[in-house]
């Protein structure tokens, strides 16, 4: 157990619509990442947040956001959802973003219909 | 950018036996810190084992060795002794401390299956 917990654990929607994937970081972690792991994609970096800030940007849709909040734990949020936005969505979190170790939680299963 | 490839989609190793998976990245970057992340069947992913560029020792933790050549930008995974619950698919990962922020890069990953 990383320490980092993510909720719902699996997903089923429909095209079109709009869920949100919650992550709570370790305890004393101020930095958050989220990754989508998908079959034709691999593993990718959409975004990170450091204590409430929006840090870096990565290869995240303009359909996609994220924050974090005041407790730092982070949410994202996919609207207007497509068959191609199933995948396995990650949540990381490290003490802070130079520390070199992320830890992951056990992973948000979505699935598109 | 940089790039992480693992060339070997797919390894298998007899139980007891030592395997080595091989991971080259591209950067030019000269700080940056390298990981290899395992992800069995849970689909969890959990950090086997970190390596910062500056040092030249290899890491090691318990069954787990890296083999890192700096100038070849090459950074393999020995597992020694291995066992059934080494199976998992594998992942190496990249991250700079320069331009590229804090991100992971991950490679494409290889499973490997350990036979009884």
């Amino acid at each position: 157990d990383s320490g980092v917990t993510q909720t719902p654990k699996h997903l089923i929607t429909a095209t079109g619509q709009r869920v949100t994937l919650r992550c709570s970081p370790r305890s004393g972690d101020l930095s958050v990442y989220w990754y989508q792991q998908s079959l034709d994609q691999g593993l990718q970096f959409l975004i990170q947040y450091y204590n409430g800030e929006e840090r870096a940007k990565g290869n995240i849709l303009e359909r996609f956001s994220a924050q974090q909040f005041p407790d730092l734990h982070s949410e994202l949020n996919l609207s207007s959802l497509e068959l191609g936005d199933s995948a396995l969505y990650f949540c990381a979190s490290s003490v802070v973003p130079d520390k070199e170790t992320q830890y992951f939680g056990p992973g948000t299963r979505l699935l598109v219909l | 950018a940089q790039t992480v490839t693992q060339s070997q989609p797919e390894m298998s190793v007899q139980e007891a036996e030592t395997v080595t998976l091989s991971c080259t990245y591209d950067t030019s970057e000269s700080d940056y810190y390298l990981f290899w992340y395992k992800q069995p069947p849970s689909r969890q992913m959990i950090l086997v084992i970190r390596q910062e560029a500056y040092k030249q020792q290899n890491a090691t933790e318990n069954r787990f060795s890296v083999n890192f050549q700096k100038a070849a930008k090459s950074f393999s995974l020995k597992i020694s002794d291995s066992q059934l619950g080494d199976a998992a698919m594998y992942f190496c990962a990249y991250k700079g401390r320069e331009t590229s922020g804090s991100r992971l890069t991950f490679g494409e990953g290889t499973q490997l299956t350990v036979n009884p």
